[in-house]
């Protein structure tokens, strides 16, 4: 059991450039979420999905863009890539059936630099 | 707007030593509030999490309480180990998640 898959865990990028971080979970679970996480400043929800075909904006949206594809998958997409866009990008997961409930479920992270 | 603020930012003792770390939070209408450690370079793994109904939860040497109403939880640590080192985040979960800035916890052997 995988849990939640990110890729790629490293990427680095010019300014302008475009590039889509994937996330998947194998758990089926219905909420999945997408945050950066900056030295000093915490963890901030950038975009989250609450169902297949459903997508919000969190704290930090601006620059991102979003797509569920299916339950199991959950894309960030950043279109013109800025150096304010440098963190680590971390995606969740939480389960609302089953036990334990709403537990978060974490990927190891993708770590972007843009030059 | 929620707010979670976890004192100290940084905590340092020797090896065998029982430990506190608190987090609070401003909007206490919450759903639950979970504790993540997280290891230098790694993602985030769940230690506990309370419902909001709850008082407290245990898991082998960590306990976590909850006081809804003062907006506080404290994560205890009991006979702390060098493999306890790492970053304690709280979680606050209201349909979205809030997260403190963490405790970096170092145990010296």
């Amino acid at each position: 059991n995988a849990g939640v898959t990110q890729t790629p865990k490293f990427q680095v990028l010019k300014t302008g450039q475009s590039m889509t971080l994937q996330c998947a979970q194998d758990m089926n679970h219905n909420s999945m979420y997408w945050y950066r996480q900056d030295p000093g400043m915490g963890l901030r929800l950038i975009y989250y999905s609450a169902s297949e075909g459903t997508t919000d904006k969190g704290e930090v949206p601006n620059g991102y863009n979003v797509s569920r594809l299916n339950k199991r998958e959950f894309s960030l997409r950043l279109e013109s890539a800025a150096p304010s866009q440098t963190s680590v990008y971390f995606c969740a997961s939480i389960g609302l059936e089953g036990l334990p409930k709403n537990i978060q479920y974490f990927g190891a992270g993708t770590r972007l630099s843009v030059l | 707007k929620q707010e979670v603020t976890q004192i100290p930012a940084a905590l340092s003792v020797p090896e065998g030593e029982n430990l506190v770390l608190n987090c609070s939070f401003t909007d206490s209408a919450i759903y639950n509030l979970q504790w993540f450690r997280q290891d230098p370079g790694k993602g985030l793994t769940s230690l506990l999490l309370i419902q909001s109904s709850q008082r407290e939860q245990t898991s082998g040497r960590l306990n976590a309480s909850l006081d809804k109403s003062s907006g506080r939880s404290t994560l205890y640590i009991a006979a702390s180990q060098p493999g306890d080192s790492a970053t304690y985040l709280c979680a606050v979960n209201a349909g979205k998640s809030t997260f403190g800035d963490g405790t970096t916890l170092t145990v010296k052997p």
